[in-house]
């Protein structure tokens, strides 16, 4: 079935610096998704891609669909101590309504 | 506008019960898809439900159900508990559930089965 690799699996950074993680796929997808988890809560939305190319912001955070169809990164600019939490990415596949595929997650933890 | 709610917050079962959850889903929402978050397999597809119908199905057995209402509120059933169900049902609602409409979840259910 379709599968997304992501990595690094966890990260233990410097307040202040960048962040870098990325998914990869045997697999096309159309859509692209990066979520923030918080400790007993539901994924957040952070930013969608949509096209195969597409470099998107929201504020710190950029990200981009990458131009196969079968990668995405998430950039963190500037790190800061609530940056802390797991981030995945999620893609979906034209005709599959509703289900998003997740990579396993990327444990980020910030040292002040 | 209100957000994704899930009741209840948290519930524990023995094995061999069974349980239902709830998800309310955002107003004029249509689309709400059920995850299950365990930390040996992540978050992995349950179904989606679209006015009324389940439209697509992940991979797990029968006795994980769902259906859902004309209000769009949908519910879960998992029958016949086993230790291994212990986790987060996350609950997420779009528009249409399309490739270009956000998915918004809610905080979740922990379930744990003793």
């Amino acid at each position: 079935g379709q599968q997304l690799n992501q990595s690094p699996q966890s990260m233990f950074i410097q307040e202040g610096e960048d962040v870098s993680m990325n998914c990869t796929s045997s697999s096309i997808f159309n859509t692209w998704l990066w979520y923030k988890q918080d400790p007993g809560e539901g994924p957040v939305l952070l930013i969608a891609l949509y096209k195969a190319g597409e470099l998107t912001s929201n504020g710190r955070l950029t990200a981009q669909f990458g131009i196969t169809r079968k990668d995405s990164f998430l950039n963190i600019s500037a790190s800061i101590p609530s940056d802390v939490g797991i981030y995945f990415c999620a893609g979906l596949i034209a005709g599959n309504t509703g289900k998003l595929i997740f990579g396993q997650g990327t444990t980020l933890q910030v040292k002040p | 506008k209100a957000g994704v709610t899930q009741t209840p917050r948290y519930l524990i079962k023995t094995r061999g019960q069974q349980v239902t959850l709830s998800c309310s889903p955002i107003s004029g929402h249509r689309s709400v898809s059920w995850y299950q978050q365990t930390p040996g397999q992540g978050l992995q597809f349950l179904f989606e439900y679209f006015s009324e119908t389940q439209r697509n199905k992940g991979n797990f057995p029968g006795r994980f159900s769902g259906r859902q209402f004309s209000n769009s509120r949908s519910e879960m059933n998992v029958s016949t508990l086993e230790l291994g169900d212990s986790a987060l049902y996350l609950c997420a609602s779009s528009s249409t559930g399309h490739l270009t409409d956000t998915q918004y979840f809610g905080p979740g259910t922990r379930l744990t089965v003793l």
